[in-house]
């Protein structure tokens, strides 16, 4: 298994291009999560998943876009680039089956990238 | 709002010391606390969490409600150990993480 893979591994965008960062697993993991990490900061949560066609936002969702059309893909949509969306962009996983209990979040290698 | 404090972001032990990272947070309800840990060139993963009890690459954490802590120790550091650690919790039942800022640890031979 490929676990959770992500492309491209490193982007440099204009301010005021589009672009995509591609997410998938080959676990049939329900939940999907996009998290960005800044420089010297935790990650925080941008949009979540828990299934097909069911996303809600996070803590930082201004400024971007997903959908999850099939189990397997969850991309991230920047639809105007700016300056503060530079950052390392990570994506994962995780399969919740019970209620009340929490799985393990597997996580991609990560996107840099840089906005200028 | 829940909160997760790492206080240091850089430690530095030497190999065969005891080290501890520091985590504390503010949460209200009963929370669910982690360490996932980030080797060089690695992904980040899973390293322990508190409901399982248990120790993995002799790492322990202790969660103690009272002081809202969720210290990371380990006896006696090996080079290999040397990592970015995150603390993180997330409500009881809920997927949604909130991680800390990170701790850098180096372990000097």
């Amino acid at each position: 298994n490929a676990g959770v893979t992500q492309t491209p591994k490193f982007r440099i965008l204009k301010i005021g291009q589009s672009m995509t960062l591609q997410c998938t697993q080959d676990m049939n993991h329900n939940y999907m999560y996009w998290y960005r990490q800044d420089p010297g900061m935790g990650l925080k949560l941008i949009y979540y998943s828990v299934g097909a066609g069911i996303t809600d936002k996070g803590e930082v969702p201004n400024g971007y876009n997903v959908s999850r059309s099939t189990t397997e893909d969850f991309p991230l949509r920047l639809e105007l680039a700016a300056p503060s969306q530079t950052s390392v962009y990570f994506c994962a996983s995780s399969y919740s089956g019970l209620m009340g209990v929490y799985n393990e979040q597997f996580f991609g290698p990560g996107t840099r990238l840089t906005v200028l | 709002a829940q909160r997760v404090t790492q206080p240091e972001k850089l430690l530095s032990v030497f190999k065969g010391a005891p080290v501890e990272l520091k985590c504390n947070y503010s949460y209200s309800g009963s929370p669910e606390l982690f360490w996932y840990v980030q080797y060089s060139r690695q992904r980040l993963q899973l390293l322990l969490r508190h409901i399982s009890r248990e120790s993995i690459k002799g790492f322990t954490a202790d969660l103690n409600k009272g002081e809202t802590s969720f210290h990371l120790k380990k006896p006696f550091a090996q080079e290999e150990d040397s990592a970015m650690y995150y603390c993180a919790l997330t409500q009881g039942g809920s997927e949604k993480l909130v991680f800390g800022k990170g701790t850098k640890l180096t372990v000097n031979p």
